[in-house]
Formats: structure tokens, sequence, C-alpha cells
């Protein structure tokens, strides 16, 4: 079965204490990526990366950073998290170029973050 | 950058009624479309796809209908049922050699009553 597996699904934490929100697909894709979902602001991309080594930022990705050392992983680490990075997370993984037919993009179940 | 967008926020139908959620686009050069549903607390389910050379798709109870004249792009549930409560979004995909570009539209609530 197909499944793009985050960990935690919820955490609260305190401001600065690093974090890392881990990410894990099992479809051998290529491409991987993160999202912020807040409210009235839909879907942004923080951080994306089209194979192991190749990461680039999307539209949000101030406070973040990411790895994609193996194919299948790619953490979302916060160094220094602020309130602001409160929100919900998720996952997504695709081949480089979805065209449908099966190929297309998956996303995790989210996890939510609080920071206080 | 290019956006989707959503016609309606919120859309309540009764049980049993067919429902249609529209999206419109305006990348005339997307190449490929979804629909998502998101429930309570979940991630994005993928419903349904369609590729930009096409005009129609059918799923079970659910449609996708393309007018690439007008750029729009829309839903249609069969015989909604309560299960089917959720956020809609549609998405526009434009692939290039360099990966591809992702807009997500922001969502239309979809409110099914007995």
């Amino acid at each position: 079965e197909a499944q793009v597996t985050q960990n935690p699904r919820y955490l609260i934490t305190v401001t600065g204490k690093k974090l890392t929100v881990t990410c894990s697909q099992n479809m051998n894709h290529e491409y991987m990526s993160w999202y912020r979902q807040d409210p009235g602001l839909g879907l942004r991309q923080i951080y994306y990366s089209m194979n192991v080594e190749v990461t680039d930022k999307g539209d949000v990705p101030e406070g973040y950073k990411v790895s994609r050392k193996e194919k299948r992983n790619f953490p979302l680490i916060l160094e220094s998290p602020s309130p602001n990075q409160t929100s919900l997370y998720f996952c997504a993984s695709s081949s480089n170029t979805p065209t449908g037919g099966g190929n297309t993009i998956y996303f995790g179940e989210g996890s939510w973050l609080t920071v206080v | 950058g290019e956006s989707v967008g959503l016609h309606l926020p919120t859309l309540s139908v009764q049980e049993g009624d067919n429902s249609i959620i529209n999206c419109a686009y305006s990348n005339s050069a997307s190449d490929y479309f979804i629909w998502y549903k998101q429930e309570s607390g979940k991630g994005p389910q993928f419903i349904i796809d369609i590729r930009s050379n096409m005009d129609k798709r059918q799923g079970q109870r659910v449609t996708v209908l393309l007018n690439k004249t007008v750029k729009h792009l829309s839903l249609q549930i069969a015989a909604t049922q309560p299960g089917d409560s959720a956020v809609y979004f549609c998405a526009e995909i434009l692939n290039s050699n360099s990966g591809y570009a992702l807009n997500f539209g922001k969502g239309t609530s979809l409110l099914v009553t007995p």
C-alpha cells in the first residue's frame, strides 16, 4: 500500500527547542516536499527535494531546514521553533513528473505542531 | 505567480443530492489536475485526477470536468453522503524538466445535511 508516514503526529514544544518531523515514503518516489497548512492560507510549500542530496526552497522556507540523505526519507527540521511556526504540517511524495494514471501526489496524515 | 481559486468557500447539500464544486485556474499550460478531499484532522486524500488532454473523467460517484477554454475545473459528487462532508481542494500541476509547479486552491467546505 502506498504510504507517506509522518512522525510525530502531534507535538507541543517550547520556543527555541530544536525539533525534527520525520517523513518516509514507500513508493520509491524521487520528489518529496513539505507543506504547512494555516487557516485561510491553504497549503504552502516549505521545501522540496527532487532526489537524494537535492533540496530547494519553496514559498515559505524561513525557519526550516530539510535534508535528503536517502530516497525514502525527508525530515523537516526546526532549529529554533517560534510560535509563528505553530501549524499543521504535511509531507508529500511523487515522481518528478506526476501525470496521472497512478502517477500522482500522495500526502501524509499531517503533524500538528504547537510552539509555546 | 499563477493561482488556483475556488468559486465558493462553503457548500451545503442535502444527503442524496448531487454536489458540484468548482475551481478556476489561471495557468493555461498546466498539464494535470487533481481533486483532493481533506477530512478534519487528516491529510489530503486523492479523489480523482484528469490530464489536460481530457475533458471528462469518471470515478466511483465522482466526475471531474475540465473546460480549458474558460480554465475551469469541477468536481461532481453523485448522491452525496454524510461521509462526503469534508474540505475539497483542487490542484494544478505544471510539469517541466526541472520538476513541477503545484498550486492548490484554498478549499471548499462541503457540508452534507440529513
